[in-house]
């Protein structure tokens, strides 16, 4: 039971590059996340999908989309790379009896 | 509109001290509210969470925290503090029933020798 996959852990982009981060879970989780931290503000959601088939914006999508490929996966799509975009990226998916969620171990994306 | 408010961006204490991470929170509608604690380049860890039951929750590692709506506070605590507890900790508040967390900015500990 592996929880919240991430990959990659670390990459470098350079400005107008664009990449997909890949997020899997194995619990089972109707709902999952992306979140962004940069120093200071804690995570701020991206984008969400509260179940297959669905997702929604969250605090800061522009630049960003995302798809739910089925139950266990969600990725989040960079087209078009900038300097701001530089963070590190989180998974998360929720556990609806318990209420919290559970989160991977993070991407750390750097763009030049 | 919910909201939290962590009071204090770092704390320093000495090793085996008490601990004491401030949260405030805002929330229309009764809240879920957790703490959760992130090594250095770790994920985040959940440490303990209130979702209307009791209000002094205990957590993992020797953390607790009181839920205290008149005060709309959620702080944490731990008696003695262990080297192994320097870290970033965030205090989150949810609705219940909605899928959405909002984050505190985070409080950095550090564990003086």
């Amino acid at each position: 039971n592996a929880g919240v996959t991430q990959t990659p852990k670390f990459q470098v982009l350079k400005t107008g590059q664009s990449m997909t981060l890949q997020c899997a879970q194995d619990m089972n989780h109707n709902s999952m996340y992306w979140y962004r931290q940069d120093p200071g503000m804690g995570l701020r959601l991206i984008y969400y999908s509260a179940s297959e088939g669905t997702t929604d914006k969250g605090e800061v999508p522009n630049g960003y989309n995302v798809s739910r490929l089925n139950k266990r996966e969600f990725s989040l799509r960079l087209e078009s790379a900038a300097p701001s975009q530089t963070s590190v990226y989180f998974c998360a998916s929720f556990h609806l009896q318990g209420g919290e969620q559970y989160f991977g171990p993070g991407t750390r994306l750097t763009v030049t | 509109a919910q909201s939290v408010t962590q009071l204090d961006s770092h704390v320093s204490v000495s090793e085996g001290t008490p601990v004491l991470l401030r949260c405030n929170y805002s929330s229309s509608y009764s809240p879920s509210l957790f703490w959760y604690v992130q090594h250095p380049n770790k994920g985040l860890q959940l440490l303990l969470k209130y979702t209307s039951a009791a209000t002094l929750v205990k957590g993992i590692n020797g953390f607790e925290a009181e839920f205290k709506k008149s005060e709309t506070s959620f702080h944490l605590t731990k008696p003695s503090a262990h080297m192994s507890d320097a870290a970033e900790y965030f205090c989150v508040v949810s609705s219940a029933g909605t899928y959405k967390y909002i984050f505190g900015t985070g409080t950095r500990l550090k564990v003086l020798a």
